[in-house]
């Protein structure tokens, strides 16, 4: 069965500082992976998706970059932390031509920027 | 341009009495339909979807949901809500023409009263 990790669970860094976040997922091949940023536990906000290796589309602009170094693995970084990036980060992937239509999700980060 | 609306933020029912939570949908194409549910700080839990076929649908937790394409509507029901089906519910749709993006509705809590 697959699964999707994601690291660290809860994150606390100053403004100004870098930031990684890594999703894996196991037991699937060629996953769509994404990532969303929930804000006050509401709505969903797509930031970037990816259909392989090394291919990424961003969908907001912002201080936030992706990338996807291996098939099931995706990393979300930024150079420097803004107060504004202060969410909930949700890892999803999706095995697409499998005839299985919707995304899994991971168990999310949180992140407060102080 | 896909988008999914909630009308509702709120949704309050007493437990034993049914629940419904509403969802209505644009798309170009034909909808892919999907329900979520989110409890506190974890990821979203995929309860059903909608491809083709009959328009009512059962998934998890005693879960189902019905398209109506006419009102373009896919709303959550379940006969008998319990408390512990409190939570945020998300609908989300992929648009058949749009490739791979999937558009998330602003999520409805639901609070089971005992």
């Amino acid at each position: 069965s697959q699964t999707i990790h994601q690291w660290p669970a809860t994150l606390v860094q100053p403004v100004g500082s870098p930031l990684s976040l890594e999703c894996t997922v196991e037991g699937t091949s060629n996953p769509n992976l994404y990532w969303y940023r929930q804000a006050a536990g509401r709505g969903l906000q797509l930031l970037f998706y990816s259909v392989g290796i090394g291919q990424i589309s961003s969908e907001v602009p912002q201080n936030l970059s992706a990338s996807r170094p291996q098939d099931r693995q995706f990393i979300l970084s930024s150079k420097k932390l803004l107060l504004s990036d202060s969410g909930f980060y949700l890892c999803a992937w999706h095995a697409p031509g499998t005839g299985a239509y919707e995304q899994y999700f991971g168990p999310g980060t949180r992140l407060t920027v102080t | 341009a896909q988008s999914v609306a909630q009308p509702e933020d709120q949704v309050n029912v007493a437990e034993g009495n049914p629940l419904t939570v509403k969802c209505t949908y644009s798309v170009s194409g034909n909808p892919y339909l999907f329900w979520y549910v989110q409890y506190p700080n974890r990821g979203l839990q995929f309860l059903l979807k909608y491809i083709t076929g009959d328009n009512l649908v059962k998934g998890s937790y005693g879960f189902e949901a019905e398209f109506n394409k006419s009102q373009t509507s896919f709303h959550l029901k379940k006969p008998s809500a319990l408390v512990s089906d409190s939570a945020l519910y998300f609908c989300a749709v992929r648009d058949s023409n749009y490739g791979q993006n999937f558009v998330f509705g602003p999520g409805t809590r639901l609070s089971v009263l005992p």
